[in-house]
């Protein structure tokens, strides 16, 4: 079934340093990735909308300058946390969604983990 | 606008207990989709049912079942026999449907569930 690649699982930071975050769709084209945020013991909350070659839409509250986001390919979308602080720390988590559709509608990467020290 | 009521923050049930999770939901359009998904301590989302407003059947696969009710926009989600591995959060999620496919997922608070020996 469709796959999403999501690099790293976790990274430590220290605070004032930018972090990147890759999800790569394998075996298919993903024209649309969504970035999600999860701190802990709450809910997943959409962060940012993009389509491959065009902007990111971002959701109310979501500061797109903070949170880089390109989608350069129908393989590659990566979130940029530049200048990270302590409070970004979260796990933060992509999902694709394949041209098709496919029975599951969305696929999900395993997340990545970040602390900001 | 789409919002998801997940109004069960924790269960706790004994092994091979029944479980049902509740899910309410709110959306404008006629044509939506809904999923159960299972996040364990890892935090990675599993993908468990998805469900079309479409469709009204209720079905059944192994010990999942659900049950879909439009008239009251309810989409609740059983675990017959829970085992030990069942313990995780179970998140209810909407998308709304749109000509170039799924829209962006909506997602329940999440409820709990501890299955104890």
């Amino acid at each position: 079934g469709a796959v999403v690649s999501q690099h790293p699982s976790w990274v430590i930071c220290k605070s004032g340093t930018s972090v990147k975050i890759e999800c790569r769709s394998l075996d298919f084209q993903a024209t649309t990735m969504f970035w999600y945020r999860q701190f802990p013991k709450q809910s997943l909350m959409l962060m940012a909308t993009s389509n491959e070659g065009s902007k990111a839409t971002y959701e109310q509250g979501v500061e797109k300058d903070k949170f880089l986001i390109n989608h350069a390919s129908l393989t590659l979308s990566t979130l940029t946390v530049t200048s990270a602080h302590p409070e970004d720390s979260s796990f933060y988590i992509c999902s694709a969604r394949d041209l098709a559709g496919a029975r599951y509608g969305y696929t999900f990467g395993s997340g990545t983990r970040l602390t900001v020290v | 606008a789409q919002k998801v009521t997940q109004a069960q923050t924790e269960i706790s049930v004994v092994e091979k207990e029944d479980v049902t999770l509740d899910c309410v939901y709110e959306t404008r359009d006629t044509t939506y989709y809904l999923f159960w998904y299972k996040q364990p301590p890892s935090g990675e989302l599993v993908f468990l049912i998805r469900q079309n407003s479409f469709d009204e059947q209720n079905e059944i696969s192994g010990r999942y079942s659900w049950n879909f009710q439009k008239s009251t926009s309810s989409f609740n989600f059983t675990i017959t026999a829970s085992q030990v591995v069942d313990s995780a959060v179970y998140f209810c999620a909407l998308s709304e449907a749109a000509n170039t496919g799924f829209q962006k997922l909506v997602f329940g608070t999440g409820t709990r569930l501890l299955v104890s020996p």
